[in-house]
Protein backbone atom coordinates (compact mmCIF):
# COMPACT_ATOMS: atom_id res chain seq x y z
CA UNK A 1 0.00 0.00 0.00
CA UNK A 2 0.79 3.53 0.06
CA UNK A 3 1.93 5.14 3.71
CA UNK A 4 4.31 8.13 4.02
CA UNK A 5 4.83 8.99 7.71
CA UNK A 6 6.48 12.19 9.51
CA UNK A 7 6.90 13.11 13.26
CA UNK A 8 4.85 15.46 13.94
CA UNK A 9 7.22 18.16 15.32
CA UNK A 10 10.54 19.46 15.48
CA UNK A 11 12.51 22.21 17.39
CA UNK A 12 15.52 23.59 16.74
CA UNK A 13 17.62 26.24 18.03
CA UNK A 14 18.63 28.57 15.50
CA UNK A 15 21.79 28.23 13.87
CA UNK A 16 21.79 24.63 14.51
CA UNK A 17 20.89 21.66 11.43
CA UNK A 18 17.02 20.81 11.13
CA UNK A 19 16.54 16.86 10.25
CA UNK A 20 13.79 15.89 9.20
CA UNK A 21 13.04 11.75 8.63
CA UNK A 22 10.31 10.48 6.70
CA UNK A 23 9.98 6.72 6.01
CA UNK A 24 7.68 5.62 3.14
CA UNK A 25 6.19 2.23 1.50
CA UNK A 26 5.77 2.04 -1.94
CA UNK A 27 9.47 0.97 -3.23
CA UNK A 28 8.41 1.48 -6.74
CA UNK A 29 8.07 5.39 -5.98
CA UNK A 30 10.24 6.82 -8.80
CA UNK A 31 10.80 10.39 -7.00
CA UNK A 32 10.47 11.57 -3.09
CA UNK A 33 9.55 15.26 -2.54
CA UNK A 34 10.04 18.08 0.32
CA UNK A 35 7.42 20.58 -0.02
CA UNK A 36 7.27 23.31 2.56
CA UNK A 37 4.28 25.26 3.60
CA UNK A 38 4.30 28.65 5.72
CA UNK A 39 0.99 29.68 7.73
CA UNK A 40 -1.68 30.68 5.35
CA UNK A 41 0.09 29.87 1.84
CA UNK A 42 0.09 26.64 -0.15
CA UNK A 43 2.66 24.42 -0.96
CA UNK A 44 6.03 25.26 -1.89
CA UNK A 45 8.28 22.60 -3.81
CA UNK A 46 11.57 22.81 -2.14
CA UNK A 47 13.53 19.47 -3.50
CA UNK A 48 13.11 16.57 -4.73
CA UNK A 49 15.59 13.32 -5.77
CA UNK A 50 15.10 10.36 -7.75
CA UNK A 51 14.61 7.15 -6.01
CA UNK A 52 17.88 5.73 -7.71
CA UNK A 53 20.42 8.50 -5.68
CA UNK A 54 21.37 8.61 -2.41
CA UNK A 55 22.11 12.44 -1.92
CA UNK A 56 21.02 15.26 -3.42
CA UNK A 57 22.43 18.90 -2.06
CA UNK A 58 20.76 22.24 -3.04
CA UNK A 59 22.32 25.66 -1.20
CA UNK A 60 21.24 24.60 2.39
CA UNK A 61 19.38 21.46 2.04
CA UNK A 62 20.48 18.17 1.74
CA UNK A 63 18.25 15.17 0.80
CA UNK A 64 19.35 11.71 2.21
CA UNK A 65 17.98 8.81 0.70
CA UNK A 66 17.77 4.92 2.01
CA UNK A 67 16.25 3.00 -0.42
CA UNK A 68 16.65 0.03 1.26
CA UNK A 69 14.97 1.23 4.35
CA UNK A 70 12.78 3.32 2.76
CA UNK A 71 14.26 6.31 4.45
CA UNK A 72 13.96 9.79 3.55
CA UNK A 73 15.43 12.47 5.20
CA UNK A 74 16.00 16.35 4.46
CA UNK A 75 18.26 18.35 6.30
CA UNK A 76 18.40 22.45 6.78
CA UNK A 77 22.24 23.56 7.40
CA UNK A 78 21.77 27.14 9.59
CA UNK A 79 18.24 26.79 10.21
CA UNK A 80 16.84 30.33 10.12
CA UNK A 81 13.17 31.56 11.83
CA UNK A 82 12.21 32.16 8.32
CA UNK A 83 12.37 28.26 7.80
CA UNK A 84 9.88 28.11 10.37
CA UNK A 85 6.97 26.11 8.27
CA UNK A 86 5.23 22.96 7.98
CA UNK A 87 7.70 20.00 5.82
CA UNK A 88 5.78 17.64 3.86
CA UNK A 89 7.87 14.66 2.55
CA UNK A 90 5.79 12.78 -0.04
CA UNK A 91 6.30 10.11 -2.71
CA UNK A 92 5.38 9.80 -6.37
CA UNK A 93 3.08 6.50 -7.32
CA UNK A 94 0.17 5.39 -9.38
CA UNK A 95 0.46 3.93 -12.99
CA UNK A 96 2.15 6.98 -14.36
CA UNK A 97 4.23 8.32 -11.03
CA UNK A 98 1.51 11.19 -10.59
CA UNK A 99 -0.19 10.29 -8.28
CA UNK A 100 1.66 11.76 -5.11
CA UNK A 101 1.04 10.64 -1.85
CA UNK A 102 1.71 13.17 1.21
CA UNK A 103 3.13 12.83 4.95
CA UNK A 104 1.28 14.60 7.70
CA UNK A 105 3.85 17.23 7.70
CA UNK A 106 6.48 18.07 10.48
CA UNK A 107 6.19 21.34 11.91
CA UNK A 108 9.31 22.65 12.52
CA UNK A 109 9.79 25.59 14.62
CA UNK A 110 12.93 27.49 15.94
CA UNK A 111 14.13 28.96 19.23
CA UNK A 112 16.45 32.07 19.48
CA UNK B 1 4.97 33.54 -15.56
CA UNK B 2 1.30 33.92 -13.74
CA UNK B 3 0.95 31.47 -10.90
CA UNK B 4 -1.96 29.00 -9.98
CA UNK B 5 -5.20 30.65 -10.00
CA UNK B 6 -8.25 28.83 -7.89
CA UNK B 7 -11.34 30.69 -7.45
CA UNK B 8 -13.67 30.75 -4.91
CA UNK B 9 -11.14 31.26 -2.41
CA UNK B 10 -13.90 31.28 0.34
CA UNK B 11 -17.10 29.08 0.15
CA UNK B 12 -19.99 28.51 2.30
CA UNK B 13 -22.47 25.54 1.96
CA UNK B 14 -25.08 24.08 3.52
CA UNK B 15 -25.31 20.30 3.68
CA UNK B 16 -27.00 18.62 0.82
CA UNK B 17 -25.69 21.17 -1.60
CA UNK B 18 -23.12 20.85 -4.39
CA UNK B 19 -20.14 22.84 -5.15
CA UNK B 20 -17.85 23.84 -8.18
CA UNK B 21 -13.98 24.90 -7.56
CA UNK B 22 -12.26 26.33 -10.23
CA UNK B 23 -8.42 25.79 -10.72
CA UNK B 24 -6.49 27.97 -13.62
CA UNK B 25 -2.95 25.65 -14.31
CA UNK B 26 0.77 27.78 -14.55
CA UNK B 27 0.48 28.67 -18.72
CA UNK B 28 1.88 25.57 -21.03
CA UNK B 29 1.22 22.93 -17.97
CA UNK B 30 -1.06 20.18 -19.31
CA UNK B 31 -1.39 18.65 -15.71
CA UNK B 32 -3.49 19.15 -12.90
CA UNK B 33 -4.02 17.70 -9.41
CA UNK B 34 -6.33 18.12 -6.56
CA UNK B 35 -5.37 17.41 -2.92
CA UNK B 36 -8.37 17.72 0.40
CA UNK B 37 -6.26 18.93 3.16
CA UNK B 38 -8.26 18.49 6.86
CA UNK B 39 -6.49 18.80 10.04
CA UNK B 40 -7.50 15.12 10.24
CA UNK B 41 -6.40 13.11 7.54
CA UNK B 42 -3.81 16.02 6.18
CA UNK B 43 -3.26 16.09 2.73
CA UNK B 44 -5.40 13.17 0.52
CA UNK B 45 -4.61 13.03 -3.54
CA UNK B 46 -8.24 13.58 -5.17
CA UNK B 47 -7.36 12.30 -8.70
CA UNK B 48 -5.12 14.21 -11.52
CA UNK B 49 -5.95 14.74 -14.89
CA UNK B 50 -3.95 15.18 -17.87
CA UNK B 51 -5.40 16.64 -21.44
CA UNK B 52 -8.37 16.16 -20.52
CA UNK B 53 -8.01 12.86 -19.42
CA UNK B 54 -8.60 11.09 -15.77
CA UNK B 55 -5.01 9.99 -15.32
CA UNK B 56 -4.81 8.66 -11.35
CA UNK B 57 -7.15 8.94 -8.87
CA UNK B 58 -7.01 8.78 -4.98
CA UNK B 59 -9.83 6.89 -3.39
CA UNK B 60 -12.65 9.30 -2.58
CA UNK B 61 -16.46 8.49 -3.04
CA UNK B 62 -17.98 9.07 -6.43
CA UNK B 63 -19.48 12.53 -5.37
CA UNK B 64 -15.90 13.81 -5.80
CA UNK B 65 -15.06 14.09 -9.44
CA UNK B 66 -13.40 16.56 -11.88
CA UNK B 67 -12.90 17.54 -15.36
CA UNK B 68 -9.97 19.33 -16.99
CA UNK B 69 -10.79 21.57 -20.46
CA UNK B 70 -8.85 21.91 -23.79
CA UNK B 71 -7.19 24.94 -22.49
CA UNK B 72 -5.85 22.97 -18.76
CA UNK B 73 -8.03 24.78 -16.56
CA UNK B 74 -10.14 22.05 -14.49
CA UNK B 75 -13.38 21.90 -12.08
CA UNK B 76 -13.79 20.10 -9.33
CA UNK B 77 -17.28 18.97 -7.88
CA UNK B 78 -18.49 17.74 -5.12
CA UNK B 79 -22.07 16.50 -4.80
CA UNK B 80 -24.24 16.00 -2.11
CA UNK B 81 -22.20 18.05 0.61
CA UNK B 82 -21.11 16.51 4.18
CA UNK B 83 -20.30 18.65 6.96
CA UNK B 84 -16.87 16.07 6.90
CA UNK B 85 -16.07 17.48 3.45
CA UNK B 86 -15.39 20.62 5.31
CA UNK B 87 -11.16 21.47 3.76
CA UNK B 88 -8.91 23.47 2.34
CA UNK B 89 -8.89 22.24 -1.38
CA UNK B 90 -5.58 22.90 -3.35
CA UNK B 91 -5.11 21.72 -6.65
CA UNK B 92 -1.28 22.27 -8.20
CA UNK B 93 0.26 22.54 -11.78
CA UNK B 94 2.58 20.63 -13.70
CA UNK B 95 3.81 19.48 -16.75
CA UNK B 96 2.59 15.76 -16.48
CA UNK B 97 5.84 14.58 -17.40
CA UNK B 98 9.10 13.78 -14.53
CA UNK B 99 10.12 14.49 -12.12
CA UNK B 100 5.76 16.05 -11.48
CA UNK B 101 7.44 19.04 -9.85
CA UNK B 102 3.95 20.74 -8.51
CA UNK B 103 3.06 24.21 -8.27
CA UNK B 104 0.18 24.87 -5.61
CA UNK B 105 -2.43 27.40 -6.14
CA UNK B 106 -3.43 28.62 -2.71
CA UNK B 107 -6.32 26.57 -2.23
CA UNK B 108 -10.25 27.05 -1.56
CA UNK B 109 -11.53 26.91 2.04
CA UNK B 110 -14.95 25.15 1.71
CA UNK B 111 -17.01 24.83 4.92
CA UNK B 112 -20.04 23.48 4.94
CA UNK B 113 -22.83 24.00 7.73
Amino acid sequence: GEDVEQSLFLSVREGDSSVINCTYTDSSSTYLYWYKQEPGAGLQLLTYIFSNMDMKQDQRLTVLLNKKDKHLSLRIADTQTGDSAIYFCAESTGSSASKIIFGSGTRLSIRP
Amino acid sequence: KAGVTQTPRYLIKTRGQQVTLSCSPISGHRSVSWYQQTPGQGLQFLFEYFSETQRNKGNFPGRFSGRQFSNSRSEMNVSTLELGDSALYLCASSSGTDPYEQYFGPGTRLTVT
